[in-house]
């Protein structure tokens, strides 16, 4: 059954650091998002991707983060200056059409120390 | 008011027995429905969707929707211990075109052996 992929599992970084957290999608699959989760508390949405351009971003995608779909089946997020707030389980999605059902990455736990 | 709203729980039902979870929401506009499974430290798991008013049926569980109330609900019929986890409501939320999944805060299940 296809499945969205999630590297690396758990990722441990200084304050200041930059991260790259990787994605790939589910292989059909046109619409892409990620999202997070700070323990606790609900799933966020940080920003939407299609046709290789940011649909929607939330206010928590500053300009600290960015996305990118480098070759066709990565989907990237970079956190470019880590921050102690920036740790939480950051979950990509992905989904066929535009109001159908998004499925989850296994998600990258982010810890900022 | 919150835009999707879930009662914490946790709630605990017997083995055997139907849990029922709830979930309100607030934009009207909204067209797209679903209910995801979390485990603890893991990602959301879709487990139904649901568009139009109405019972969705998909073995043990039922979804049900209702527009004008602008009401979500999930059946999980003969409970298992296994169904302890927290239950997600998302709702797809359209803005200028762009859609995104916005979650509850989740209900805590618990089954009862």
């Amino acid at each position: 059954e296809p499945e969205v992929t999630q590297t690396p599992s758990h990722q441990v970084t200084q304050m200041g650091q930059e991260v790259i957290l990787r994605c790939v999608p589910i292989s059909n699959h046109l619409y892409f998002y990620w999202y997070r989760q700070i323990l606790g508390q609900k799933v966020e949405f940080l920003v939407s991707f299609y046709n290789n351009e940011i649909s929607e971003k939330s206010e928590i995608f500053d300009d600290q983060f960015s996305v990118e779909r480098p070759d066709g089946s990565n989907f990237t997020l970079k956190i470019r200056s880590t921050k102690l707030e920036d740790s939480a389980m950051y979950f990509c999605a992905s989904r066929l059409y535009r109001g159908n059902e998004a499925f989850f990455g296994q998600g990258t736990r982010l810890t900022v120390v | 008011q919150k835009e999707v709203e879930q009662n914490s729980g946790p709630l605990s039902v017997p083995e055997g027995a139907i849990a029922s979870l709830n979930c309100t929401y607030s934009d009207r506009g909204s067209q797209s429905f679903f209910w995801y499974r979390q485990y603890s430290g893991k990602s959301p798991e879709l487990i139904m969707s649901i568009y139009s008013n109405g019972d969705k049926e998909d073995g043990r569980f039922t979804a049900q929707l209702n527009k004008a109330s602008q009401y979500v609900s999930l059946l999980i019929r003969d409970s298992q211990p296994s169904d302890s986890a927290t239950y997600l409501c998302a709702v797809n939320k359209v803005n200028f075109g762009n859609e995104k999944l916005t979650f509850g805060t989740g209900t805590r299940l618990t089954i009862i052996p």
